[in-house]
């Protein structure tokens, strides 16, 4: 089975650009989430998806966006990015469901300079 | 709001030693709690769960028992070998959703041969 991959790895953008990021779930999984990571923390949560809405969102701003396909992969867009905004970006994939486990993907390290 | 609380690494300890990692959290309601393993290099993959009070979650020689009255999740393992280490955090679930977690800041683990 293909696992949760996620483009590109590394990433640098200048402060007020725009980025989007990319993730492919795992085989057979219909479900998206999104974490923010800054360095020595904990995973953030940011928003997840399913059946190409979004159904769930942490305490992040508007400019924090997404979307899913049919294919259920998805992409994360920020806008006006803030140097605060540096950190890695997880996605994880999973069946919809309770008891089903998160699968992540290695993130992508967006650096804002 | 609810919140995950683990020890400050890191924790180094040499081959065959015993580990504790230890894990509280605030929650109201009955979350799920996790434990999370994140391997240089690598995503996050989870290590193993407990959804109700007084499970015990096993895998790979590690366990962690879901204690309610000390509203704790300490991981546990015996005999610990140079490819435990990694980063490792506790993470607890909010309401129904498996994805919404809410994560500890994680606690690196340096195993010595």
């Amino acid at each position: 089975e293909t696992g949760v991959t996620q483009s590109p790895t590394h990433l640098i953008k200048t402060r007020g650009q725009q980025v989007t990021l990319r993730c492919s779930s795992q085989s057979g999984h219909n479900t998206v989430s999104w974490y923010q990571q800054a360095l020595g923390q904990g995973p953030q949560f940011i928003f997840q998806y399913y059946r190409e809405e979004e159904n769930g969102r942490g305490n992040f701003p508007p400019r924090f966006s997404g979307l899913q396909f049919p294919n259920y992969s998805s992409e994360l867009n920020v806008n006006a990015l803030e140097l605060d905004d540096s950190a890695l970006y997880l996605c994880a994939s999973s069946l919809a469901g309770v008891a089903s486990p998160l699968h992540f993907g290695n993130g992508t390290r967006l650096t804002v300079t | 709001g609810n919140s995950v609380t683990q020890m400050e690494g890191p924790v180094t300890l040499s081959e065959e030693a015993f580990l504790t990692i230890n894990c509280t959290y605030t929650a109201t309601g009955y979350p799920s709690l996790f434990w999370y393993v994140q391997y240089p290099g690598e995503g996050l993959q989870l290590l193993l769960k407990a959804t109700k009070a007084d499970d015990k979650g096993s895998n790979k020689g590690f366990e962690a028992t879901y204690r309610k009255e000390t509203t704790s999740f300490h991981l546990e393992k015996g005999s610990v070998q140079v490819s435990d280490s990694a980063v490792y955090f506790c993470a607890l679930s909010e309401g129904d959703s498996n994805y919404q977690l809410i994560w500890g800041a994680g606690t690196k683990l340096i195993i010595k041969p």
